[in-house]
């Protein structure tokens, strides 16, 4: 079974830019998460897709993040224009919709730098 | 506002050498606490632990959760050179309409040199 994927690995792009990153979860998880780690702090929390509908966005930044699931599969999290406090590495992670306590799966991670 | 701390945050033992890792936890709404390893790129998950008192095993790692106390242990016995990461605990929680989070640590670097 294919585990998170997430592309690019990488990206560097210089303030004011645009950046997409992309997360497919694992086939037939319904819950979606974006986390972030920057440089020397934790991993947080961003936001929570259960299919295509957004459940939480409490943790997103600003506006100038948008997150996408047209389709209930893959995801998108744009950052327009980025800043240098963008910088990190930014996480996926998918879970199956439970009662339960449902284990969440990381992706890889995009590393992003903006200059 | 939901806190996870671990420690230590570095850790360097020998081969062979049994290492125990913390996690302490102050959160609202709890649902789950998590251990993953962190070696270049995805964090992997190890154990997830809902109950007190209740030891998880998996080959030489274990972990136990004290829902009273508020924390969590894993335990790594006969440590190997592969065992080296980065051990992240986090707290899964309930944060209303349908939606659950994680909140992290920061993470305990162990380091486990021949």
């Amino acid at each position: 079974e294919a585990g998170v994927t997430q592309f690019p690995s990488h990206s560097v792009i210089e303030k004011g830019q645009t950046v997409t990153l992309r997360c497919d979860p694992i086939s037939g998880h319904d819950n979606l998460y974006w986390y972030r780690r920057v440089m020397g702090k934790e991993i947080k929390f961003l936001l929570h897709f259960v299919k295509e509908s957004k459940q939480d966005e409490s943790g997103m930044p600003n506006n100038r993040f948008l997150a996408e699931r047209t389709g209930g599969t893959y995801s998108t999290l744009k950052v327009q224009p980025a800043e240098l406090e963008d910088s990190g590495v930014y996480f996926c992670a998918s879970s199956q919709v439970s009662l339960f306590p449902g284990t969440q799966y990381f992706g890889p991670g995009t590393r992003l730098l903006v200059l | 506002e939901d806190k996870v701390v671990q420690s230590p945050l570095s850790l360097v033992v020998h081969e062979g050498d049994t290492v125990t890792l913390n996690c302490s936890y102050e959160v609202t709404n709890f649902r789950s606490l998590l251990w993953y390893k962190q070696e270049k790129k995805a964090p992997t998950f190890l154990f997830m632990l809902t109950s007190s008192g209740i030891e998880k095993k998996s080959g030489r790692l274990s972990s136990i959760l004290d829902k009273k106390e508020l924390f969590s242990i894993l335990n790594i016995t006969a440590t190997q050179t592969g065992d080296s990461a980065v051990y992240l605990c986090a707290v899964e929680t309930y944060s209303g309409a349908g939606s659950y989070q994680l909140t992290f640590g920061k993470g305990t670097k162990l380091s486990v040199i021949p």
